[in-house]
Parts: C-alpha cells; sequence; structure tokens
C-alpha cells in the first residue's frame, strides 16, 4: 500500500517555467489537498478538492492550478515560477471529509532562481 | 480570523520525562482538532485528534486535552523517547467546512 505518492522529490526552477507537481493516492479517498510549507509558517492550504471533478481554494492559490479528473490524481500546476513560490509542497488525502485522518505525501522540495 | 498558534515555538524535554505541547485556537466554531507530527524530511504524520464533544482523549502514550472555555489544546506525550523528536502541530477544522487550518508548530527536542 503506497499511501499517497508525491513526485518529483526535488526541483530547481527558473523564474517564470511552468510545471506541475504530481500526487497519487491509492486508498480511494475522495478528499485531497496542497499545502505548502515555509520556514516559520506551519502548513497553508493551496486548493482542496472533495472528489472527482470538483476542486477549490484555500488559503493561498495565486499562482497555481489544480484538476481532478480522477479520484487518484490531483496534480498542482506552477503558472509561471517566482522566487516567493520556493517552498516545501505537500499533497495529502483523506476518507470523506477532512474531520478525519489526513494521510501526506513525502513533499517535494522547491526552489525557484 | 480563523487561527491556530502555540505558545512555544521549541520545547526541550528530559528523555523519560512528560511532554506537553500547547496550542490556542481563535475560532470557537472549530468542532474538530488534530495532532500531527512531523520528522525532518517527511511528510506530517497524524498522531490523535479529538471532537468538540470531548474534553479529553487517550492514545498510546499520547493524551489530548481539549479545553474549549478557553479555546486551548494540549498534547502530553507519556515518557518522551528520543524517536519522539519532531516538529508537533495543531490544526482545528469545522465539520461544514472543507478546510483544515494549522499552526505553527513546536519542535520538541529531547535531552539525553
Amino acid at each position: 500500500n503506497a499511501g499517497v505518492t508525491q513526485t518529483p522529490k526535488f526541483q530547481v526552477l527558473k523564474t517564470g517555467q511552468s510545471m506541475t507537481l504530481q500526487c497519487a493516492q491509492d486508498m480511494n479517498h475522495e478528499y485531497m489537498s496542497w499545502y505548502r510549507q515555509d520556514p516559520g509558517m506551519g502548513l497553508r492550504l493551496i486548493h482542496y478538492s472533495v472528489g472527482a471533478g470538483i476542486t477549490d481554494q484555500g488559503e493561498v492559490p495565486n499562482g497555481y492550478n489544480v484538476s481532478r479528473s480522477t479520484t487518484e490524481d490531483f496534480p498542482l500546476r506552477l503558472l509561471s515560477a517566482a522566487p516567493s513560490q520556493t517552498s516545501v509542497y505537500f499533497c495529502a488525502s483523506s476518507h470523506g471529509h477532512p474531520n478525519t485522518e489526513a494521510f501526506f505525501g513525502q513533499g517535494t522540495r522547491l526552489t525557484v532562481v | 480570523g480563523e487561527s491556530v498558534g502555540l505558545h512555544l515555538p521549541t520545547l526541550s524535554v528530559q528523555e523519560g520525562d512528560n511532554s506537553i505541547i500547547n496550542c490556542a485556537y481563535s475560532n470557537s466554531a472549530s468542532d474538530y482538532f488534530i495532532w500531527y507530527k512531523q520528522e525532518s524530511g517527511k511528510g506530517p504524520q497524524f498522531i490523535i485528534d479529538i471532537r468538540s464533544n470531548m474534553d479529553k482523549r487517550q492514545g498510546q502514550r499520547v493524551t489530548v486535552l481539549l479545553n474549549k472555555t478557553v479555546k486551548h489544546l494540549s498534547l502530553q506525550i507519556a515518557a518522551t523517547q528520543p524517536g519522539d523528536s519532531a516538529v508537533y502541530f495543531c490544526a482545528e477544522t469545522m465539520n461544514r467546512d472543507d478546510k483544515i487550518i494549522f499552526g505553527k508548530g513546536t519542535r520538541l527536542h529531547i535531552l539525553p
């Protein structure tokens, strides 16, 4: 049982480049979410999805897009990378509403230069 | 606005002693609270949760206490071990909301 898998683990981008962070879960969880973690800031919610075909914005959605075409996958797209998006990104999933245990991936460390 | 915070950014505890990590929340409508543990280089890992209709919940070596009167949450770790070294986050959410709000985290440092 792989749980939540994020790829890549590390990425360096130049300002203005675009890329997609992948997230996949094999637990048939309805709820998936993306967070960014910055020093001293805790985890901040970027986007989330309560099921396939449904997405919504979190606290810090600007500069990111998401889609949820399947239950398993929830990719996060950076449209035009900026140094302010340098962070560690975590994907999480949970069964049903987030009022249940959430499982996190191992994270993607992104540096924008 | 909604916020979750922690009183101490770093907590140093002697191995074998009990640890208490505190958290204050400001949204009185929050009805579900979670504690997560994050080891270096890893994603957060669920430790224990509690719903607002309870004031105490126990797990294996961990206890969460909820005081709704003062909007305070705490995590107690019994007989702290070196493997407990990590950053601990509290988080809150409301049943009618789809967002989980995390606090900034407390680093637990175990002294030999």
